[in-house]
């Protein structure tokens, strides 16, 4: 069964960086995107930015362009998210989510999300 | 950007009713819509891709219409386990955006 699972959770101080990993088994790690999906608490849902495991293509939402870096290691099946220059407005649970090839292909499985707090 | 607006917000029900959420995109999105449900301390899930197509193993209760810039969700009849927080989020471009969110809660 597809599954995404996702490093745990992480305190930071403002202006440190952080990566999250997330873990895909199930299927053909190189065959679908990652997108990366934040949720502050009691908040909505804010996409990040996609990449695509097989070219290291990436495409990031104009808000995190320049603080946000998405990588993967093909060999462990793993995408990474980092996020640099933290501030407390970064709070937030970070979820990896998979996508088809189709850039339209809907966000079908999602991994478990990892808290990232930022504070002093 | 394309905004995406949920109505309502939250939205009270009981156990057997029809309930429709809507959501309007800021510009014509053609059919490049999907929906998700979203319980606590959970990771969302995925119900409705392409407007009205649903998910392998969502219930037939759900259903999804809509094209261009106006789009419903509908639960035919509520079920206990599907109190839970709706997103919809379109797709119709590369910088994805998800409407704000409509809470559904026991009446």
């Amino acid at each position: 069964q597809v599954q995404l699972v996702q490093s745990g959770a992480e305190v930071k101080k403002p202006g440190a960086s952080v990566k999250v990993s997330c873990q895909a088994s199930g299927y053909t790690f190189t065959s679908y995107d990652i997108n990366w999906v934040r949720q502050a608490t009691g908040q909505g849902l804010e996409w990040m930015g996609w990449m695509n495991p097989n070219s290291g293509n990436t495409g990031y939402a104009q808000k995190f362009q320049g603080r946000v870096t998405m990588t993967r290691n093909t060999s462990i099946s793993t995408a990474y998210m980092e996020l640099s220059s933290l501030r407390s407005e970064d709070t937030a649970v970070y979820y990896c989510a998979r996508r088809g090839l189709r850039y339209f292909d809907p966000f079908d499985y999602w991994g478990q999300g990892t808290l990232v707090t930022v504070s002093s | 950007d394309i905004q995406m607006t949920q109505s309502p917000s939250s939205l009270s029900a009981s156990v057997g009713d029809r309930v429709t959420i809507t959501c309007r995109a800021s510009q014509r999105i053609a059919s490049y819509l999907n929906w998700y449900q979203q319980k606590p301390g959970k990771a969302p899930e995925l119900l409705v891709y392409a407007a009205s197509s649903l998910q392998s193993g969502v219930p037939s209760r759900f259903s999804g219409s809509g094209s261009g810039t106006d789009f419903t969700l509908t639960i035919s009849s509520l079920q206990p386990e599907d109190f839970a927080t709706y997103y919809c989020q379109q797709s119709y471009n590369t910088q994805y955006t998800f409407g704000q969110g409509t809470r559904l809660e026991i009446k």
